[in-house]
């Protein structure tokens, strides 16, 4: 258990529907995530959270929503989207500003299959 | 455009030394991390270098050379338990992670 909680773990949607992840850290970190981690890909950015201000918007589709209530829990919204879109979604936290090694955790991720 | 490198795929044997090895070029430099991670579950964090030179944690070691930019991380004494992917990831100097594809290690009985 690293803190970071994720639900749901598993999701199959066609194109059409609209589901949303959602992702909670219980360590009082400022920072939220969200990656698109594909096969033998590197972990693509998606967006980034700092004290719920979105910092981060990495040319992610517009079908791809992100909230941000509070700063323990993000959401990613989703909606027509397209084969190409299946991946493993890992979101992350961190504490910034501590000019440490603000190190990023990471929650089990939520696998999508879109069909 | 920035880069990290690292072997796709490493086979060891239990009870042996393997050395993974990461090469990176980004813009700037502030940290570079491994996480090791098991199919199916979140990255965990391994071991974190800013300063040139060797941490120890365990069985497993983080080596940074920052003038070659490379890092490579060792593992001793493998157990089964050890085989899982083993990300390298580098922190730029706009403090956003790049990370390489992985690395793939199995461990053999």
């Amino acid at each position: 258990e690293t803190g970071v909680t994720q639900t749901p773990r598993h999701l199959v949607m066609g194109m059409t529907n609209k589901k949303s992840l959602k992702c909670e850290q219980h360590l009082g970190h400022n920072a939220m995530y969200w990656y698109k981690q594909s096969a033998k890909k590197p972990l693509e950015l998606m967006f980034v959270y700092n004290f719920k201000e979105q910092t981060e918007n990495n040319s992610v589709p517009s079908r791809f929503s992100p909230e941000c209530p509070n700063s323990s829990h993000l959401f990613l919204h989703l909606h027509t989207l397209q084969p190409e879109d299946s991946a493993l979604y890992l979101c992350a936290s961190s504490q910034t500003g501590t000019s440490g090694e603000e190190t990023q955790y990471f929650g089990p991720g939520t696998r999508l299959l879109v069909l | 455009g920035q880069n990290i490198d690292q072997p796709t795929e490493m086979t060891a044997t239990e009870g042996a030394i393997v050395q993974i090895n990461c090469t990176y070029q980004t813009s700037g430099f502030n940290g570079l991390f491994w996480y090791q991670q098991h199919a199916g579950e979140a990255p965990t964090f391994l071991s974190y270098n800013v300063l040139d030179g060797l941490e120890e944690k365990g069985r497993f070691s983080s080596f940074l050379s920052r003038s070659k930019g490379y890092s490579y991380l060792l593992l001793k004494e493998l157990q089964m338990k050890d085989s899982a992917s083993y990300l390298c990831a580098v922190r730029d100097s706009n403090y956003q992670l790049i990370w390489g594809a992985g690395t793939k290690l199995i461990i053999k009985p």
